[in-house]
């Protein structure tokens, strides 16, 4: 079944301690990218890549980092949580190949983080 | 920039009903992507419908239909008598086109409408 699968998916730690939500896509999907969502703010764009070795900042960026190494895996780290980052996170891929698929981003299911 | 608005906040409504969310855009790209997607209760976000600015024929599905309207820059989604498994959160979304300048499509949101949907 083509997916894109987050673990964990629900996830309370404590504020500094370094943690890693990991993403996986079966789809060979280029382009990879993580949002939150928040009350009142709604979904946000955190980080993206366009394929492997190439990522950038979305637009909230800060407290986050991500690594592209293999096509298939984009996974976000939080070297330092703060309870700011009290969140629900999804991951989401796409191909910008033509298609009736084509450029639809696909959501995982979603990572609840609680931060204390 | 672009931005989407969805004015209704939330709408409920009785099972059987129809209902309307809207879903107004701005873009300064001539051609693009536009998406629904719903969220039910258990949080996962459902791709519904993807139209491209090009084509403004509208599409039914089922008990769903959109209204795509470049000239009001709008995209709405009629859900025909509406049921109890419908309510959920429904986001609407804009996509930049390949090739349209830049390196991120990504899918700007709305903030949502919640459709709660009565027996």
């Amino acid at each position: 079944e083509a997916q894109v699968t987050q673990n964990p998916r629900y996830l309370i730690t404590v504020t500094g301690k370094k943690l890693t939500v990991t993403c996986s896509q079966n789809m060979n999907h280029e382009y990879m990218s993580w949002y939150r969502q928040d009350p009142g703010l709604g979904l946000r764009q955190i980080y993206y890549s366009m394929n492997v070795e190439a990522t950038d900042k979305g637009d909230v960026p800060e407290g986050y980092k991500v690594s592209r190494k293999e096509k298939r895996n984009f996974p976000l780290i939080l070297e330092s949580p703060s309870p700011n980052q009290t969140s629900l996170y999804f991951c989401a891929s796409s191909s910008p190949l033509k298609g009736s698929g084509a450029n639809v981003l696909t959501f995982g299911a979603g990572s609840r983080l609680t931060v204390l | 920039a672009q931005k989407v608005t969805q004015a209704q906040t939330e709408i409920s409504v009785v099972e059987k009903e129809d209902v309307t969310l809207d879903c107004v855009y701005e873009t300064r790209d001539t051609t693009y992507y536009l998406f629904w997607y719903k969220q039910p209760p258990s949080g996962e976000l459902v791709f519904l419908i993807r139209r491209n600015s090009f084509d403004e024929q509208n599409e039914i599905s089922g008990r769903y239909s959109w209204n795509f309207q470049k000239s009001t820059s709008s995209f709405n989604f009629t859900i025909t008598a509406s049921q109890v498994v419908d309510s959920a959160v429904y986001f609407c979304a804009l996509r930049r086109y390949p090739g349209s300048g830049g390196s991120n499509y990504k899918l700007t949101f709305g903030k949502g409408t919640l459709l709660t949907v009565n027996p």
